[in-house]
């Protein structure tokens, strides 16, 4: 699965929009962006994922450049409860194993 | 609703003693299941994963072995703890065959001395 890059944190406070970029220049065609998050002592959450098209659900909105090599999750009105670490994933919809690369994400820190 | 449910919650054990935690799904038939691990600070790691009983593919190499003795039970075991085996370990399951859309347990924390 290809690399994707993202900062290592971000800071907002509660009420704000916030944009989790993340770079994937070397994406494949067959490719999906997956993004999970994580808080400490708890297993990654799923939070969204996409092809080409921008994707929305209760949770977020998966911004995904024409090109395809970034892409933008953006969380509406963060409260605290979204503080986690965000973790951007690519990988390919393969028959078997499923198997998720997670990187070092990036940690989101939100303020009251 | 689909639940996960792992256990125990927490073990601290000691360096070569045996080893077997487990985990356990409900409310879905013939899920794929995953064991993950994650070192304190460090990134996770996939180490098996199962697509049905009796059936377990390692993914990563640590001196441990899995096993799915039912459809909906996936234990994760060593006959000898190292102090590398330290860390949070995750039971994961996905419905749909190849998808990355994976739905994590709690948890279980090891410590070995």
């Amino acid at each position: 699965d290809a690399k994707t890059t993202q900062p290592d944190s971000m800071e907002s406070t509660e009420g704000e929009t916030v944009h989790l970029p993340c770079s994937h220049a070397t994406i494949s065609g067959n490719e999906y962006i997956y993004w999970y998050r994580q808080v400490p002592l708890q297993g990654p959450e799923y939070v969204t994922h996409g092809l080409q098209q921008n994707t929305t659900n209760s949770m977020a909105f998966l911004a995904i450049a024409s090109d395809r090599k970034s892409s933008t999750l953006i969380l509406p009105h963060v409260s605290l409860r979204d503080a986690a670490v965000y973790h951007c994933i690519l990988r390919v919809q393969q028959g078997t194993g499923s198997k998720l690369s997670f990187g070092k994400g990036a940690k989101l820190t939100v303020s009251p | 609703a689909q639940t996960i449910h792992q256990w125990p919650v927490a073990e601290i054990k000691a360096v070569g003693s045996p080893l077997s935690l487990g985990c356990t799904i409900k409310g879905k038939s013939s899920p794929n299941l995953y064991w993950y691990w994650q070192a304190t600070g460090g990134t996770l790691q996939q180490l098996f994963y199962s697509i049905t009983v009796g059936q377990v593919e390692s993914v990563v190499q640590l001196n441990l072995s899995a096993s799915r003795p039912k459809d909906d039970q996936f234990i994760l075991s060593t006959e000898k703890l190292l102090l590398s085996h330290s860390g949070f370990y995750l039971c994961a399951w996905s419905l749909d065959w190849g998808g990355g859309e994976q739905y994590f347990g709690p948890g279980t924390r090891l410590t070995v001395l």
